[in-house]
Order: structure tokens, then C-alpha cells, then sequence
């Protein structure tokens, strides 16, 4: 089956440490995406990325990071700088520009729900 | 940078009632238009999209959207709601031709009771 997964499914992290989110498609889509989702905020872009080795930052990027390294996969870290990490996290990808679709509805993964203690 | 507005945060209604959720967005320039939902413990899903042509669009489960191009809107419609309906509803919007970007509104919680 195609689709994206996304692993731990909940993770628990200490004040202070570093935490990365796994993200991985078979759809083979080039572009990847990640949002995080809040009560009452909808999804907000965090980070995303057209093709390998390129990604660009979202609305809300300050406290994370990612790389994208191989088409498939596309993990995010949510760093200690992150002011406010427990969120919903979900990851998305599409068929993309370099696939000569500038515009195609996204694909979602299950989520990670992060909480910090 | 595109915003999208979802002006019915949460909604309640009877099972057979007739349901509208607006939408409107910012952008000036040609957009493709989606909704997605979210049921309970579920994936966000494709509900339906509109990139060009007849601006009344069909999706799954008897939804319908319909795209009023001055009006900047992309409102979301079923004429008889279910139990099953019950979900978080979000619209989102992609500047066509600049780029797969997509913003999303802050989403609609549906409530139906049987």
C-alpha cells in the first residue's frame, strides 16, 4: 500500500533535549511538507521541501530543523530552542513542481503527537 | 503570504440538517482550492478540490463546493448531514503557477447529533 508513515505515533521528551520526528512516503512524490496542528489554529507550515537536498522554512520555523537527504524520507528535529513543542506534528507530501504539477492536493501521515515534561 | 479564513469555528447540528461552511482567502491571483476533513482518530483526507472549469465542484459523501471568484470564497455545502459527518473540516488554498505551498485555515469542528 502507498502512503506515508509516520513514526513514534506519541513521544514523550524532557525539558531541554532534542527529539526528531520520522516522516517516510512511497507515493514517490517529490515535495514533503510539515505542519504542526493546535487547538483552534489549524495547521501551520513548519518546513518544506519541493526536492532532495533543498527545503524551505514555513511560517514557524524558529526552533526546528530538517533534511532531506533521500526522496523518501523528510525528518523533522524540534530542538531545545523550541519554546513550545507539544503539538500535533503532521507530515504531507505531493507530487510536486519538479514533476512538472506546480498544484496537487497533499497527503497526509497519521501524525506524531509530541509532549514535553 | 496567503491567508485563509474559516469564519465557523464550531458548528452543531441535527442529523438531515442542511450544512455550509465558509471559507475565503486572501490571494488575488489564480488559486486552487481544497477541503480536507479529519474524523476522529483519522488522517486528514481529500474531501474535494477545485483547480479550474465549472466552479461548482463534487466531492465524496455528497459534498459540494462551490468557488465565487470575487467573492474570494470556496464554501462548503451538504444539503442533508449524517451522524458520520461529524469531523474537523479545513479548507486550504495553493497559489497556482508559483509554487506547491499550501495555507490552510484554522478548521471548522462539525457536530452532528443523531
Amino acid at each position: 500500500d502507498g502512503g506515508i508513515t509516520q513514526s513514534p505515533k506519541y513521544l514523550f521528551r524532557k525539558e531541554g533535549q532534542n527529539v526528531t520526528l520520522s516522516c517516510e512516503q512511497n507515493l514517490n512524490h517529490d515535495a514533503m511538507y510539515w505542519y504542526r496542528q493546535d487547538p483552534g489554529q489549524g495547521l501551520r507550515l513548519i518546513y518544506y521541501s519541493q526536492i532532495v537536498n533543498d527545503f524551505q522554512k514555513g511560517d514557524i520555523a524558529e526552533g526546528y530543523s530538517v533534511s532531506r537527504e533521500k526522496k523518501e524520507s523528510f525528518p523533522l528535529t524540534v530542538t531545545s530552542a523550541q519554546k513550545n513543542p507539544t503539538a500535533f506534528y503532521l507530515c504531507a507530501s505531493s507530487i510536486g513542481v519538479a514533476s512538472g504539477r506546480v498544484w496537487d492536493e497533499q497527503f497526509f501521515g497519521p501524525g506524531t503527537r509530541l509532549t514535553v515534561l | 503570504a496567503q491567508s485563509v479564513s474559516q469564519h465557523n469555528h464550531h458548528v452543531i447540528l441535527s442529523e438531515a440538517a442542511s450544512l455550509e461552511l465558509g471559507c475565503n482567502y486572501s490571494y488575488g491571483g489564480t488559486v486552487n482550492l481544497f477541503w480536507y476533513v479529519q474524523y476522529p482518530g483519522q488522517h486528514l483526507q481529500l474531501l474535494l478540490k477545485y483547480f479550474s472549469g465549472d466552479p461548482l465542484v463534487k466531492g465524496i459523501k455528497g459534498f459540494e463546493a462551490e468557488f465565487i471568484k470575487g467573492k474570494f470564497s470556496f464554501n462548503l455545502r451538504k444539503p442533508s448531514v449524517q451522524w458520520s459527518d461529524t469531523a474537523e473540516y479545513f479548507c486550504a488554498v495553493n497559489e497556482a503557477n508559483t509554487g506547491n505551498q499550501f495555507y490552510f485555515g484554522t478548521g471548522t469542528s462539525l457536530t452532528v447529533i443523531p
